[in-house]
């Protein structure tokens, strides 16, 4: 059975401060790795994807990925309030298929 | 695009009911994914379908639910008889074919409550 694994939190930060999510999977073979925000009785919106071992930025956010040790996380420079919401890590197998594997999401509170 | 639209958003029903959710994903995405949501168990896969064939249906949890994708922009999930333990936030994605970093766009959900 593919597992997704986070940290339920919650984690809370100071505003400016810097956030660190993280989440481990099961499935070796798994192939690309998505980060989904979820605010408050909202749907999943997609921040980041990554599917290189190493880091891609994007603006304030950073991906990494080490595919050896099954780990990948989100760094969330100078977090904002608007920031807190609920981070689902995704995983998709791969093997042409489509469908991800989440997480049951870490929830990040950003304390003015 | 309007995105993906799911109805109704909100559904109560008693216990024993038929329930049918609805779902029109975005057009030309070939992908098309139901999943469901609790506190306790996270987001789960319930079905996914691919050019309106049903891919992995594993995720089902019993004969009482069910799915169908009679063409590219309708699909319905059907529980019958619904039961309290089905209350949750139903979600419907979808996605184009694509390279591996293809997004799942996800509608707004329908939150069931079974009473």
């Amino acid at each position: 059975q593919k597992e997704v694994e986070q940290n339920s939190g919650p984690l809370s930060v100071p505003e400016g401060a810097i956030a660190s999510l993280n989440c481990t999977y099961s499935d070796r073979g798994s192939q690309s790795f998505f980060w989904y925000r979820q605010y408050s009785g909202k749907s999943p919106e997609l921040i980041m994807f990554i599917y290189s071992n190493g880091d891609k930025e994007d603006g304030r956010f950073t991906a990494q990925l080490n595919k050896a040790s099954q780990y990948v996380s989100l760094l969330i420079r100078d977090s904002q309030p608007s920031d807190s919401a609920t981070y689902l890590c995704a995983v998709n197998s791969g093997a042409g298929s489509y469908q991800l594997t989440f997480g049951k999401g870490t929830k990040l509170s950003v304390i003015p | 695009d309007a995105g993906v639209i799911q109805s109704p958003r909100h559904e109560v029903t008693e216990m024993g009911q038929e329930v049918t959710l609805r779902c029109k994903p975005i057009s030309g995405h070939n992908s098309l994914f139901w999943y469901r949501q609790t506190m306790m168990r996270g987001l789960e896969l319930l079905i996914y379908f691919n050019n309106n064939v049903p891919i992995d249906d594993s995720g089902m949890p019993e004969d009482r639910f069910s799915a169908k994708m009679p063409n590219a922009s309708f699909s319905t999930l059907k529980i019958q008889p619904s039961e309290p333990r089905d209350s949750a936030v139903y979600f419907c994605a979808s996605s184009p074919d694509g390279p591996m970093n293809t997004e799942a766009f996800f509608g707004q959900g329908t939150r069931l409550t079974v009473v």
